[in-house]
């Protein structure tokens, strides 16, 4: 079983959309939460850490349920350029800080 | 600002080659991870270092090998490379006692023939 598991869409949403992204991890003693994006053939790059009291940057809003052992990330207000692929990570205590990434949620908007 | 550099960004090698990966952190990052991408797949982690020793261990062939230079640069080294080692391979870096987020280079894309 995979260390995080990410519903990989495909998403389709018009320009303007408000869209959601859960993802879930196995293991309880995870203790670092982000969501990266990455563009085709491209590196993946940090959105945002997600931390227990959820966070806001612009748009894009994470949430951190540990007692469900879930992740979210809301995107208000889609725009063309947020299409790409979204990364699930986490890193888990005591194997250093290695990154385990979902499968990753492919995120296209339409004009 | 700086960001993680790798080289080459494109490599073609043939079955039983060997082939050399490197990667230059982010200027005064501590530690390095390199991360395996197939095609339709998300990373897979490899190995990491930490102040130029080996911190965590992934699911890294016996076939490959790495180490982090006294530069805090890194060289992953590959051999008896198979059509299955053909992938983006990607270098991170980050810094000891921030949130430890780590930051990507813009990878190396392997084929091999």
């Amino acid at each position: 079983r995979k260390e995080v598991e990410q519903d990989p869409g495909p998403f389709n949403v018009p320009e303007g959309a408000t869209v959601a992204f859960n993802c879930t991890y196995s293991n309880s003693a995870s203790q670092s939460f982000f969501w990266y994006r990455q563009d085709c053939r491209k590196e993946p790059k940090l959105l945002m850490s997600v931390y227990s009291s959820g966070n806001e940057d612009g748009r894009f809003t994470a949430q951190l349920n540990r007692a469900s052992q879930y992740i979210s990330l809301l995107i208000r207000d889609s725009k063309l350029s947020d299409s790409a692929t979204y990364l699930c990570v986490v890193t888990v205590l005591l194997t250093g800080n290695q990154f385990y990434f979902g499968t990753g949620t492919s995120l296209t908007v339409i004009p | 600002a700086a960001g993680v550099i790798q080289s080459p960004r494109h490599l073609i090698k043939e079955k039983r080659e060997t082939a050399t990966l490197k990667c230059y952190p982010i200027p005064r990052h501590d530690t390095v991870y390199w991360y395996q991408q197939g095609p339709g797949q998300d990373p897979q982690f490899l190995i990491s270092f930490y102040e130029k020793m080996q911190s965590d261990k992934g699911s890294i062939p016996d076939r490959f090998s790495a180490q982090q230079f006294s530069d805090y640069h890194s060289e992953l080294n590959m051999s008896s490379l198979e059509l299955g080692d053909s992938a983006l391979y990607f270098c991170a870096s980050s810094l000891t006692g921030t949130e430890e987020t780590q930051y990507f280079g813009p990878g190396t894309r392997l084929l091999v023939l």
